[in-house]
């Protein structure tokens, strides 16, 4: 199994410039998580999707932020305008049952720098 | 939310020591996960373990679940043990998602 792909590993983007990052859960895992990373504040999850349903979103900073999970294969998390503040390392992981079991898997993370 | 800590927030080993990291938490859990995040920034799943003991080489994890902490055990140190460990519960009952501790930074000098 390749494990949790994202893409891209870097991204260098200018402030208010839209930036889009993808995941690809491993196969057959239900659950899929989004997690922010930074100094201050260490893991952060942004949000929780179940069998593609989004379940918790508390997380999501703002209305600039939005996720989206089409099918079981792949998710988007969206920054729509980015700001400085949004430069940060931005994790997808997924799970093999949603309810407190099994553990999770981390893809590799987005670096994100908002300039 | 229910809080977690990790103890100590760094150590400083020579390589071959052995080390013990904490994690408390302070409400009842139904799983708990240890991660290290190496130097270069990824996440690795070493244990799943929301009670009793498990073994993976020279790694091993016991989580007392009743007195609400978790251990991780480190022996023969080596470089590549080099990173941070994080200890991760749900944040609730019914929770399906993790809440992080700040980590405990493992520096292995040769």
């Amino acid at each position: 199994d390749a494990g949790v792909i994202q893409s891209p590993r870097h991204e260098v983007t200018e402030m208010g410039q839209e930036v889009t990052l993808r995941c690809k859960p491993i196969s057959g895992h239900n659950s899929l998580f989004w997690y922010r990373q930074t100094m201050m504040r260490g893991l952060e999850l942004l949000i929780y999707f179940n069998n593609n349903v989004p379940i918790d979103d508390s997380g999501m900073p703002e209305d600039r932020f939005s996720a989206k999970m089409p099918n079981a294969s792949f998710s988007t998390l969206k920054i729509q305008p980015s700001e400085p503040r949004d430069s940060a390392v931005y994790f997808c992981a997924s799970s093999p049952r949603g309810f407190g079991t099994g553990g999770y898997t981390f893809g590799s993370g987005t670096r994100l720098t908002v300039v | 939310g229910i809080q977690v800590e990790q103890s100590p927030p760094d150590l400083i080993l020579q390589e071959g020591a052995n080390s013990t990291l904490r994690c408390n938490f302070s409400d009842s859990v139904n799983n708990l996960q240890w991660f290290h995040q190496n130097p270069w920034g990824q996440l690795i799943n070493l244990f799943y373990i929301p009670s009793g003991t498990k073994q993976n080489g020279r790694l091993s994890a016991t989580t007392v679940a009743t007195e609400r902490y978790s251990l991780l055990y480190i022996s023969s140190s080596q470089t590549t043990d080099s990173g941070v460990y994080f200890c991760a519960v749900p944040p609730g009952a019914g929770s399906y998602q993790l809440t992080f501790g700040k980590g405990t930074k493992l520096s292995v000098i040769p």
